[in-house]
């Protein structure tokens, strides 16, 4: 079972649409939860980073984190052409040797049209 | 403040054959981190340094690929002989610690093809 799992898409939305992009993960053990951005020949960029559960808002952008059911959740409110992207989900661990090394989602593809 | 920086951006080599991939992360950060995302997956870790100590090699194909980072700056990768399967993206990050996700700087990466 891979440590976090990730719905590819492709997902195309109007611009104006509300997003809802979602993770699962295996392992309570992990303590940290992030989304990335990636745009086409880029590397990834940190969107939003939550510590155990909750929301987290920034802007446009909202986190969410369920610890009871390993969910993790990023939303994108008033969506614009320039989320296009693919956006990656990670999680972390708090302690212990593989404390710095971060399990990625494969990424769900976005495309947001004018 | 400049980014990682990594080059060559793009690399076509033949398997079995041998390359390397070279990062300079930012300036001052002690942790820095190799990851390979394939095509359609997310990436990695393959190796992760602190200063010029490895933390964590566990997922490194150690009998193809190496890593060092001399002088706790600059590192580089090696493949030596490349395979097919080695086709992706090598990503380099830094932070200024060993990081719990919150300061991964992720430099533009270098797309390699083994054909």
């Amino acid at each position: 079972q891979k440590e976090v799992e990730q719905d590819p898409g492709p997902l195309s939305v109007p611009e104006g649409a509300i997003v809802s992009l979602n993770c699962t993960y295996s392992n309570s053990a992990f303590q940290y939860f992030m989304w990335y951005r990636q745009y086409s020949r880029k590397g990834p960029e940190l969107l939003m980073y939550t510590y155990s559960s909750g929301n987290k808002e920034d802007g446009r952008f909202t986190a969410q984190v369920d610890k009871s059911s390993k969910y993790i959740s990023l939303f994108i409110r008033d969506s614009q052409p320039s989320d296009s992207a693919t956006y990656l989900c990670a999680v972390n661990r708090d302690r212990g040797s593989t404390l710095g090394r971060l399990y990625f989602g494969r990424g769900t593809q976005l495309t947001v049209w004018p | 403040e400049a980014g990682v920086a990594q080059s060559p951006r793009y690399k076509i080599i033949e398997k079995r054959q041998s390359v390397a991939f070279w990062c300079n992360p930012i300036s001052g950060h002690a942790t820095l981190y190799w990851y390979q995302q394939i095509l359609g997956q997310g990436p990695k870790l393959l190796i992760q340094f602190q200063n010029n100590g490895v933390v964590d090699d566990s997922q490194l194909p150690k009998d193809r690929f190496s890593a060092e980072r001399l002088k706790g700056v600059d590192s580089t990768l090696k493949i030596q002989p490349a395979k097919l399967e080695d086709s992706a993206v090598y990503l380099c990050a830094s932070s200024p610690r060993l990081s719990k996700g919150d300061t991964q700087y992720f430099g533009p990466g270098t797309r390699l093809t083994v054909l």
